[in-house]
């Protein structure tokens, strides 16, 4: 089946400094990816859609300054978390897929711990 | 309003029983109605999938949509411990560019050995 690789599992940064975490699709190529952001025992919030060779759709309140995606290639995807503080700290998310939606799979996360 | 709606537990059973999830919905427009396992500290698996209203089984895994009601459901039978985990619905309206899954909050589920 379809596999989704995300790096790294976890990452602890200091305030202020940026951190990048990548979603590949090892065995499909993936035109669209997408972020999403969990807080504990919430449910899985998109931040944006990622499309491959063209600016990322961010949802509603989500910054796109401080969140940047790349979707340079047909089977990688880059978030950048810029300027990290605390309260970036989640559980980062992301899935690839065509369509319809059902055969979106998603990454094993990245823990993110900003201090 | 959100427009998915899921009780977020935590639900407690023992082996061997039957588990009823449940997710209720705003948006008329939804079409595909998925049910996924996520298990702590790693990202969703799809466990079922249904297109518009009916029943689907997978072995000890029952999907029921009822379009009507704007309500869905997973039960598991004879739950096993290995059950344990959250339980979370999604649902799309299916677009050319990227679908959009829109999540419930999930359903933290324990099956005691």
């Amino acid at each position: 089946g379809a596999v989704v690789s995300q790096h790294p599992s976890w990452v602890i940064c200091k305030s202020g400094t940026s951190v990048k975490i990548e979603c590949r699709s090892l065995d499909f190529q993936a035109t669209t990816m997408f972020w999403y952001r969990q807080f504990p025992k919430q449910s899985l919030m998109l931040m944006a859609t990622s499309n491959e060779g063209s600016k990322a759709t961010y949802e509603q309140g989500v910054e796109k300054d401080k969140f940047l995606i790349n979707h340079a290639s047909l089977t990688l995807s880059t978030l950048t978390v810029t300027s990290a503080h605390p309260e970036d700290s989640s559980f980062y998310i992301c899935s690839a897929g065509g369509q319809p939606s059902y055969g979106y799979t998603f990454g094993s996360g990245t823990r993110l711990t900003v201090v | 309003q959100k427009e998915v709606e899921q009780d977020p537990g935590p639900l407690s059973v023992p082996e061997g029983a039957i588990v009823s999830l449940n997710c209720t919905y705003s948006n008329s427009a939804f079409q595909y109605f998925m049910w996924y396992r996520q298990y702590s500290r790693k990202g969703p698996e799809l466990l079922m999938y249904t297109y518009s209203s009916g029943n689907k089984e997978d072995g000890r895994f029952t999907a029921q949509v009822d379009k009507s009601s704007k309500y869905i459901s997973l039960f598991i039978r004879d739950s096993q411990p290995s059950d344990s985990a959250t339980y979370l619905c999604a649902m799309s309206v299916e677009e050319t560019s990227g679908s959009r899954l829109t999540f419930g909050e999930g359903t933290q589920l324990t099956v005691n050995p």
